[in-house]
């Protein structure tokens, strides 16, 4: 069974500049999660997704914003970038939004602002 | 605030030992605690978790320890083995305002196994 897929693997952005950045759940899985992992702040949650709304949000601004497809793949866009959003974004999956659904992670993507 | 934190960035053991990675959390009314291991380049990966109604879960080779009255989690890796070296995270659930979706992360522990 195929893992949670995030492409791209690396994405090199200049300050003002847009990313987005994409996120396959595993088959089956309705839940997607974003998190930021900034070098010395460890995982922060950024959105959740399930069955194609937004039902959390963390502590960022509105510059970050997401969505989910039909398929429960997501996206998700940073506007406005600046060089503080340089971190890996990861993509987990959850089947189905259940307290104690385990949340599968991918490999994330390496975005670097210039 | 919310927070989870570790007590040691990095432990260094012996190929063979055992391991104790500790982590304090703050909300005393956390719910669920989960334990992930990231290798280099890749994403966390899940181990083990526990319910705050327990304060004892085994796995294999791994044992998760919660102390409620001390707001203390620990993870204990038997017979550490080369491919055990990691950052290791704990994360915590809060369920008191219903499903937020959200884990909180700790900092993260560095676990190096020396041969």
């Amino acid at each position: 069974e195929a893992g949670v897929t995030q492409s791209p693997t690396h994405l090199i952005k200049t300050r003002g500049q847009q990313a987005t950045l994409r996120c396959s759940p595993i088959s089956g899985h309705t839940s997607v999660y974003w998190y930021q992992q900034a070098l010395g702040l460890g995982l922060q949650f950024l959105l959740w997704y399930d069955e194609g709304e937004e039902r959390n949000r963390g502590n960022f601004p509105p510059r970050f914003s997401g969505r989910q497809f039909p398929n429960y793949s997501s996206e998700l866009n940073v506007n406005a970038l600046e060089l503080e959003d340089s971190a890996l974004y990861l993509c987990a999956s959850s089947l189905g939004s259940g307290h104690y659904n385990e949340q599968f992670f991918g490999p994330g993507t390496r975005l670097t602002v210039l | 605030g919310e927070s989870v934190g570790l007590h040691l960035p990095t432990l260094s053991v012996q190929e063979g030992d055992n391991s104790i990675i500790n982590c304090a959390y703050s909300n005393s009314a956390s719910d669920y605690f989960i334990w992930y291991k990231q290798e280099s380049g890749k994403g966390p990966q899940f181990i083990i978790d526990i319910r705050s109604n327990m304060d004892k879960r085994q796995g294999q080779r791994v044992t998760v320890l919660l102390n409620k009255t001390v707001k203390h989690l620990s993870l204990q890796i038997a017979a550490t083995q080369p491919g055990d070296s990691a950052v290791y995270f704990c994360a915590e659930r809060n369920f008191g305002s219903g499903n937020t979706g959200k884990l909180i992360f700790g900092q993260g522990t560095t676990l190096q196994v020396k041969p």
